[in-house]
């Protein structure tokens, strides 16, 4: 069990659906992040909120929509997604951004796109 | 440009010690993680160094040379629940992961 809770754990969606992936800490982090991970591949950054704001977005395609309601909630809304998005979404958090607090990750949405 | 090299895979043997190194080439260093992510899990945080030398904590250590954009991580009294791939990530303004590497411990 880890202390970044995600769900669903998984979904499978079309693509013209749209659906949303939950993400929930209550350590008191400040900064969340979304990765998308492919099979075999390291993490890759999506986005990073830090105090409930967004900061980094990585050239996300605008199909991929963050939220960060609280400084305990992030969501990730998903709309005309393509199979190639296919893939497990990692949520993390950490105290703050800066370059020496450890990232916690939760156990991942496994998406799949039909 | 920013580069984290890891070996793909490797193997060991059950009580054995196996060395997973990193470098890298980054633009800034905010220090350098290690993860753990068993298959279908999350990648859970093992160490951290920012300053040169060694890390120790149980069973597993980790040692940073900056200079030479060099890290590795080393496990020792291997057990079979250590197969797991290994991530190095180095910190700039986010955390860049490294490839990997998949280790797998033999009876």
């Amino acid at each position: 069990d880890t202390e970044v809770t995600q769900t669903p754990k998984h979904l499978v969606m079309g693509m013209t659906n749209k659906k949303s992936l939950k993400c929930e800490q209550h350590m008191g982090h400040r900064a969340m992040y979304w990765y998308k991970q492919k099979a075999k591949k390291p993490p890759e950054l999506m986005f990073v909120y830090s105090y409930e704001k967004l900061s980094i977005n990585e050239s996300v395609p605008s199909r991929f929509s963050p939220e960060c309601p609280n400084s305990s909630l992030l969501n990730l809304h998903l709309h005309a997604l393509q199979p190639e998005d296919s893939a497990l979404y990692l949520c993390a958090s950490s105290h703050w951004t800066g370059g020496n607090q450890p990232q916690h990750f939760g156990d991942g949405t496994r998406l799949s796109i039909l | 440009g920013q580069n984290i090299d890891q070996p793909t895979e490797m193997t060991a043997t059950e009580g054995a010690i196996v060395q997973i190194n990193c470098t890298y080439q980054t633009s800034g260093f905010n220090g350098l993680f290690w993860y753990q992510q068993h298959a279908g899990e999350a990648p859970t945080f093992l160490s951290y160094n920012v300053l040169d030398g060694l890390e120790e904590k149980g069973r597993f250590s980790s040692f940073l040379s900056r200079s030479k954009g060099y890290s590795y991580l080393l496990l020792k009294e291997l057990q079979m629940k250590d197969s797991a791939s290994y991530l190095c990530a180095v910190a700039t303004d986010k955390l860049i992961f490294g490839t990997g590497t998949r280790l797998q411990v033999f009876p």
